[in-house]
């Protein structure tokens, strides 16, 4: 069982629909949980991080974690072609230092 | 804040030679810096930690003789690609934490690697 999950997709949404992206970790102990953009030929920028059970907005983006299940997903509403990337979901895992492994990411297409 | 800096982003070298990234904090003190490897269309793979003033941990695999990362202070880490080879092109990202958890991890821009 890979540490943290995400399904790779591509997952295709119309333009202003809502986007929903899923990670499921291994790691029961782990506290803190990242999302990150990655665009093609970029590197990964931070879009939300949350540490705590519920859900946290930000804008246009909602994280939602339930520690009981061992997920952690992201809503993108209103999406935007300008949001067509890779997301990559990150977990800090219980005793691992600082390090966050990563998932192998979601491919999202907004498509007009 | 948290702005990190990598240099350069695109490097093309000869086989042989050796390349170094650098890895800046530009508006924090980094205690960690991390260091990952992207080959294209797959996810970032760790290859080592560094903590400034200590060696840095390398994960199982990566070779740190090869790989010689060196985070003399709080605001600069390097790594080094020493006799590189093409299959060591690939983009190579820096990531850094203040250690502290509002900052998140924040990466550099990333070095685009090619061995000729």
């Amino acid at each position: 069982q890979k540490e943290v999950e995400q399904n790779s997709g591509p997952l295709s949404v119309p333009e202003g629909a809502i986007a929903s992206l899923n990670c499921t970790y291994s790691d029961r102990g782990s506290q803190s949980f990242f999302w990150y953009r990655q665009y093609s030929g970029k590197s990964p920028e931070l879009i939300m991080s949350i540490y705590s059970n519920g859900d946290k907005e930000d804008g246009r983006f909602t994280a939602q974690l339930n520690k009981a299940s061992q997920y952690v997903s992201l809503l993108i509403r209103d999406s935007q072609p300008s949001d067509s990337a890779t997301y990559l979901c990150a977990v800090k895992p219980a005793g691992g230092g600082n390090k966050l492994t990563f998932g192998t990411g979601t491919q999202l297409k907004v498509e007009l | 804040g948290a702005v990190v800096s990598q240099h350069p982003s695109r490097v093309i070298c000869k086989s042989g030679t050796s390349v170094k990234i650098e890895c800046r904090s530009l508006d924090f003190q980094a205690t960690t810096m991390f260091w990952y490897r992207q080959f294209p269309k797959q996810s970032l793979m760790l290859m080592a930690t560094s903590n400034e003033g200590s060696k840095a941990t390398y994960e199982q695999g990566v070779e740190k003789d090869k790989f010689l990362i060196n985070h003399a202070s709080l605001t600069l880490s390097t790594l080094t690609v020493t006799s590189a080879h093409p299959e060591d092109s690939s983009f190579y990202i820096c990531s850094a934490s203040a250690g502290v958890e509002a900052y998140g991890y924040t990466f550099g821009s990333g070095t685009r690697l090619t061995v000729v």
